[in-house]
């Protein structure tokens, strides 16, 4: 099982332009979540998803929309990407909310100039 | 809102000394989770806390949830090199949404 795989790895953006961030899993789990992580900082959720065709903001939604339409994919979509969203973006999953614990993947690194 | 603090931001230890991370949360909570994170890597899950007074052990990790349930530590005993990294606390209360605190960066002089 590859459990959560993200693409690209590495993407430079220049502001303005859009992309996708994809993220897919393996687990069968109905949670899955964005997160974005700047320099030395903690982890800011951006949306979650309950299941499919259920998705929830986070604390930091502006500037990104998602969209789940099975279970397996949960991808990250930024429009007029800006220098304030270069960071780190991870996705996990989990099978519950409440109990059991978050896998993440291996992250995307975005820089915006 | 839920407010979390975790203390100390940094700790550099001499290795096989203990380390000591602290979580403390303004609201009382449902669970609490603790995760790890190696340098350039994505953060682990290591362990859940549910119950009051509750105290878990992985090898020389110990971990304990407040009678309160409102704080919660993570000690190692005799840190390794393969301690390194950050450890973040994630607590959980239906009042509010997903967080993760700041994280406690651990660096150790071998």
């Amino acid at each position: 099982n590859a459990g959560v795989t993200q693409t690209p790895k590495f993407r430079i953006l220049k502001i303005g332009q859009s992309m996708t961030l994809q993220c897919t899993q393996d687990m069968n789990h109905n949670y899955m979540y964005w997160y974005r992580q700047d320099p030395g900082m903690g982890l800011k959720l951006i949306y979650y998803s309950v299941g499919a065709g259920i998705t929830d903001k986070g604390e930091v939604p502006n500037g990104y929309n998602v969209s789940r339409s099975t279970t397996e994919d949960f991808p990250l979509r930024l429009e007029l990407a800006a220098p304030s969203q270069t960071s780190v973006y991870f996705c996990a999953t989990s099978p519950g909310q409440v109990f059991g614990g978050q896998f993440f993947g291996p992250g995307t690194r975005l820089t915006v100039l | 809102g839920q407010q979390v603090m975790q203390i100390p931001q940094y700790q550099h230890v001499q290795e096989g000394e203990d380390f000591t991370t602290y979580c403390n949360s303004s609201t009382t909570l449902s669970n609490i989770q603790w995760y790890k994170q190696r340098p350039g890597g994505h953060p682990v899950f290591l362990i859940q806390l549910v119950k009051s007074g509750e105290v878990k052990k992985q090898k020389r990790l110990t971990f304990q949830f407040g009678e309160a349930k409102k704080n919660s530590s993570l000690h190692i005993t005799a840190t390794q090199t393969t301690d390194v990294g950050t450890y973040f606390c994630s607590p959980y209360s239906s009042a509010s949404k997903i967080i993760f605190g700041s994280g406690t960066r651990l660096s150790i002089r071998p």
